[in-house]
C-alpha cells in the first residue's frame, strides 16, 4: 500500500526567510508525484506534478523536486500570502487511479 | 476554462438521514474522484468513476456510494448519517490516465 509522510508538520517562517518542505514516500511504481496548496476550508489547488527521480518544476518562489524517496518543495523568500497548507499525494501503478495523500505542511508566513 | 464546481457548498443534516452531493467536472475530463477531508484522518479516497464506471474504491463502508452519467457529472450518496461523516468532501476531476486532479470547492457536511 501506497504511503506518503510529510515533515514538518508545522512551520513558521518570517517573510523573506526561505525554507523547504519534505515529502517522503513509499510506492509501488511511481505514475506521479503532486503537490497542492490549501488554504482553510476551500479544495486543494494544483501546483506541481513530477514524474521521475531528477525532475524539478518552479513557479513563481516555489519549485518542487523529486528523487527516488522522496520530494522537496523548496520556498524562496516566502510572502505571508504563501501561508497554507501544502499537500503531497502520490499515484502508482498499484493504486488504481487514486491519490493517497500525506497530512500535509502548516506554513505561516509572517509579516 | 471553468473549474471542477460541487453542489451544495455547505450541508447540516441530523443523523439517520441520507445526502446527495453533486459534482461537475472540468469540461472533457471523463475521471471523477471523491475524497473526504477531516482533521483527524486528513484526505482519503473514497471512489473513481471513469466513463460511468466505478474503477476504484476506498475503504469506506457501504453507506457511501456514488454514480457517474453519460455527461461526466457525478453524484455521492451517504446513507443513515453518523456523526463522525461530518467533514470537507471533496471532486476532483482528470483525464483518467493517472495524471493531475483537479479539485472543487468542496462539500460542508456537518451531522448533528
Amino acid at each position: 500500500e501506497d504511503q506518503v509522510t510529510q515533515s514538518p508538520e508545522a512551520l513558521r517562517l518570517q517573510e523573506g526567510e526561505s525554507s523547504s518542505l519534505n515529502c517522503s514516500y513509499t510506492v509501488s511504481g511511481l505514475r506521479g508525484l503532486f503537490w497542492y496548496r490549501q488554504d482553510p476550508g476551500k479544495g486543494p489547488e494544483f501546483l506541481f506534478t513530477l514524474y521521475s527521480a531528477g525532475e524539478e518544476k518552479e513557479k513563481e518562489r516555489l519549485k518542487a523536486t523529486l528523487t527516488k524517496k522522496e520530494s522537496f518543495l523548496h520556498i524562496t523568500a516566502p510572502k505571508p500570502e504563501d501561508s497554507a497548507t501544502y499537500l503531497c499525494a502520490v499515484n502508482s501503478g498499484g493504486s488504481n487511479y487514486k491519490l493517497t495523500f500525506g497530512k500535509g505542511t502548516l506554513l505561516t508566513v509572517n509579516p | 476554462k471553468a473549474g471542477v464546481t460541487q453542489t451544495p457548498r455547505y450541508l447540516i443534516k441530523t443523523r439517520g438521514q441520507q445526502v446527495t452531493l453533486s459534482c461537475s467536472p472540468i469540461s472533457g475530463h471523463r475521471s471523477v474522484s471523491w475524497y473526504q477531508q477531516t482533521p483527524g484522518q486528513g484526505l482519503q479516497f473514497l471512489f473513481e468513476y471513469f466513463s460511468e464506471t466505478q474503477r476504484n474504491k476506498g475503504n469506506f463502508p457501504g453507506r457511501f456510494s456514488g454514480r457517474q452519467f453519460s455527461n461526466s457529472r457525478s453524484e455521492m450518496n451517504v446513507s443513515t448519517l453518523e456523526l463522525g461523516d461530518s467533514a470537507l468532501y471533496l471532486c476532483a476531476s482528470g483525464t483518467g490516465g493517472g495524471d493531475t486532479q483537479y479539485f472543487g470547492p468542496g462539500t460542508r457536511l456537518t451531522v448533528l
